[in-house]
């Protein structure tokens, strides 16, 4: 059972627009989220996080919106640049817990920045 | 260059053979992590340990596969007997005592001939 989710493979946005990537999670556990970008051939890079405590953090272009009610979190990036072209996952976390901090990923949503 | 660094890159093994991946957290971090990833996949946790202790094994498979963080030198992923079904990138990620945000290495490729 897949305890988060990223429902859209891919996403093709036109450069200079905004680009939202959404998750959603069903482990009500979680209280911890994060968003990673990967390059093919590479690890994943951090880019911005959220505790459940927030419901908005922002970086920069990066923005993360949790709704707890709804169990979803999006990223927003504003404006979109080429170089944002990546795979992008959305990661969770039950930080409150056993004293784990493994962390659950959704399959990743293919960004394509069009120039 | 003071992040995760994992080695070998490209690890080619041959049914039967034993794996052994490599990874040095980033400078002044005492937590790892292991996390594989299968084609067309997320990843999935593996292990977390720190050093000289394993904390959480709960997604390491029963038989085959150990993980160890001495006291002394780099985390060690050990994968015995290998099959093909092995063949994946395997990452490794740190962070500092707060478990908050995972910083990764750029993985070792397995490939099982």
């Amino acid at each position: 059972d897949q305890q988060v989710k990223q429902n859209s493979p891919s996403l093709s946005v036109q450069e200079g627009r905004i680009s939202i990537l959404n998750c959603d999670y069903t482990n009500s556990m979680f209280d911890y989220f994060l968003w990673y970008k990967k390059y093919p051939a590479e690890g994943p890079t951090f880019l911005i996080s959220i505790s459940s405590i927030k419901d908005k953090n922002e970086d920069g272009r990066f923005t993360v919106f949790l709704n707890k009610s709804a169990k979803h979190l999006s990223l927003h990036i504003v404006p979109s640049q080429p170089g944002d072209s990546a795979v992008y996952f959305c990661a969770a976390s039950a930080n409150s817990g056993a004293g784990s901090y493994q962390l659950t990923f959704g399959k990743g949503t293919k960004l394509s920045v069009i120039p | 260059n003071a992040g995760v660094m994992q080695n070998p890159r490209h690890l080619v093994r041959r049914r039967g053979q034993e794996a052994r991946l490599r990874c040095s957290p980033m400078k002044g971090h005492s937590h790892v992590y292991w996390y594989r990833q299968l084609p067309e996949e997320g990843l999935k946790f593996m292990v977390y340990l720190q050093k000289e202790n394993i904390i959480d094994e709960s997604g390491m498979p029963k038989e085959r596969f150990s993980a160890e963080f001495p006291k002394e030198g780099p985390s060690i992923l050990r994968i015995q007997q290998v099959v093909r079904g092995d063949s994946a990138a395997y990452f490794c990620a740190s962070s500092d005592l707060y478990g908050q945000p995972q910083h990764f290495g750029d993985g070792t490729r397995l490939s099982i001939l």
